[in-house]
């Protein structure tokens, strides 16, 4: 069953600590894999689309990764304003179009 | 630089009320969603639409109903609302099926008492 699990839950960071959010996925096979960030009492905006292990995608703070089993967000000197929630989404190859998504990981930084 | 625009923002229903919610996008995209958001869990597919007048069932769809008259809309309807229907409904539209980034909705929050 195609299944993704995001890790940790929750992270709590100071300002300025580096660290990383985990995304693992099992697909059959994998068309693309998204990274969304949600604000409280928004929608989900799109981040990265990745496509296959070995790549890499920047965007100020945020660096994404991608295995053929797991990808990760990394993220560098966090400041206040990178507090949300972070969606890990797959797209695999087989049952149509559908988009799978975890269940996110709710960072907060504080200052 | 309106995007995807959901009504209401909130609701409250009785156990058995009807309702619809409305959602709008301006991007002229082919293809248009309705996801629910619970704790916990992921966002996960109501029903969706490929195109104007098409409709298509996604992962849960059973107690919802969708319309897509006009490209640029998409209802989804609560024909009998339970308990078990209380969740956040986010809309989302595409210009693609395949490796298509989403734009989303601000959300409606639904509490069905």
């Amino acid at each position: 069953e195609d299944q993704v699990t995001q890790s940790p839950e929750a992270l709590r960071l100071q300002e300025g600590e580096s660290s990383s959010l985990n995304c693992s996925y099992t697909v059959s096979g994998l068309r693309g894999l998204f990274w969304y960030r949600q604000d409280p009492g928004k929608g989900p905006e799109f981040l990265f689309t990745l496509y296959s292990a070995g790549e890499e995608k920047e965007k100020e703070r945020l660096k994404a990764t991608l295995t053929k089993k797991e990808s990760f967000l990394h993220i560098t000197a966090p400041k206040p304003e990178d507090s949300a929630t972070y969606l890990c989404a797959v797209q695999p190859t087989t049952g149509g179009f559908k988009t799978i998504f975890g269940a996110g990981t709710r960072l907060f930084v504080k200052a | 630089n309106a995007g995807v625009t959901q009504t209401p923002k909130f609701r409250v229903l009785k156990t058995g009320q009807s309702m619809t919610l409305l959602c709008a996008q301006d991007m002229n995209h082919e293809y248009m969603y309705w996801y629910r958001q619970d704790p916990g869990m992921g966002l996960r597919l109501i029903h969706y639409s490929v195109g104007e007048g098409t409709t298509a069932k996604g992962e849960v769809p059973d107690g919802y109903n969708v319309s897509r008259l006009k490209k640029q809309n998409f209802l989804l309807g609560l024909e009998s609302a339970a308990p078990s229907q209380t969740s956040v409904y986010f809309c989302a539209s595409s210009y693609g099926q395949l490796n298509e980034k989403l734009f989303f909705g601000s959300g409606t929050q639904l509490s069905v008492l």
